[in-house]
């Protein structure tokens, strides 16, 4: 599967949008990205993925790059439970078809009031 | 979303004991289940894929012998840490892989997780 680089913490005033950066530059064609987050000493939570379309859901919107070398994780206004460690992971679809998922470092966002 | 439980959800246990974690899918059945274990302020770590009915399988540099998985129904897979020590002290998340056939591909759903501190 491929790397992703992320940011390894941000800032975000509340009720602003949060952008979490990812970079996943040696992506390949059947890769999906997907997003999930982590709060302080609780299990992953899924948040969105995406192929090639930007996508949206009730909690955020993933908006990929054309070249889908990078995405960004948008939740349009947070809130102090935003406040969780953030992973950006790319899967292929042989890991898609095992539900095998690798955790890199993240990105620990900061929600302040 | 499927919902899966892990039990207990902290633990403390003495060293050169073995300490069981249970992990159970509650409204799905799952076939694979994962293991992870996660450091402070460190990102989590995949220890092995456990198959109802089968052998788990481990990633490479984690002791089978140390960590022993089973996966004896559907809904349930535990994972037991023998001759716990201190450097065993961490916090260890289940997955359970379920099909959706909205997407058509397999999905993971995590556990809570478990504090485990050896003394």
């Amino acid at each position: 599967d491929a790397k992703t680089t992320q940011p390894p913490s941000m800032d975000c005033a509340e009720g602003r949008a949060a952008n979490l950066p990812c970079n996943h530059s040696t992506i390949s064609g059947n890769e999906y990205v997907y997003w999930y987050r982590q709060i302080h000493s609780q299990g992953p939570q899924y948040i969105i993925h995406g192929l090639k379309n930007n996508e949206t859901n009730e909690m955020a919107s993933l908006i990929i790059t054309e070249d889908r070398k990078s995405s960004t994780l948008i939740l349009p206004h947070a809130t102090l439970r935003d406040t969780a460690v953030y992973y950006c992971i790319v899967r292929d679809r042989s890991s898609s078809n095992t539900g095998k998922l690798i955790f890199g470092q993240g990105t620990t966002l900061q929600v302040k009031p | 979303g499927a919902v899966v439980s892990q039990h207990p959800s902290w633990v403390i246990c003495k060293s050169g004991t073995s300490v069981k974690i249970e992990c159970r899918s509650l409204d799905f059945q799952a076939t694979t289940m994962f293991w992870y274990r996660q450091f402070p302020k460190q990102s989590l770590m995949l220890m092995a894929t456990s198959n109802e009915g089968s052998k788990a399988t481990y990633e490479q540099g984690v002791e089978k012998d140390k960590f022993l998985i089973n996966h004896a129904s559907l809904t349930l897979s535990t994972l037991t840490v023998t001759s716990a020590h201190p450097e065993d002290s961490s916090f260890y998340i289940c997955s359970a892989r379920v099909f959706e056939g909205t997407s058509g591909r397999y999905e993971q759903y995590f556990g809570p997780g478990t504090r485990l501190t050896v003394t």
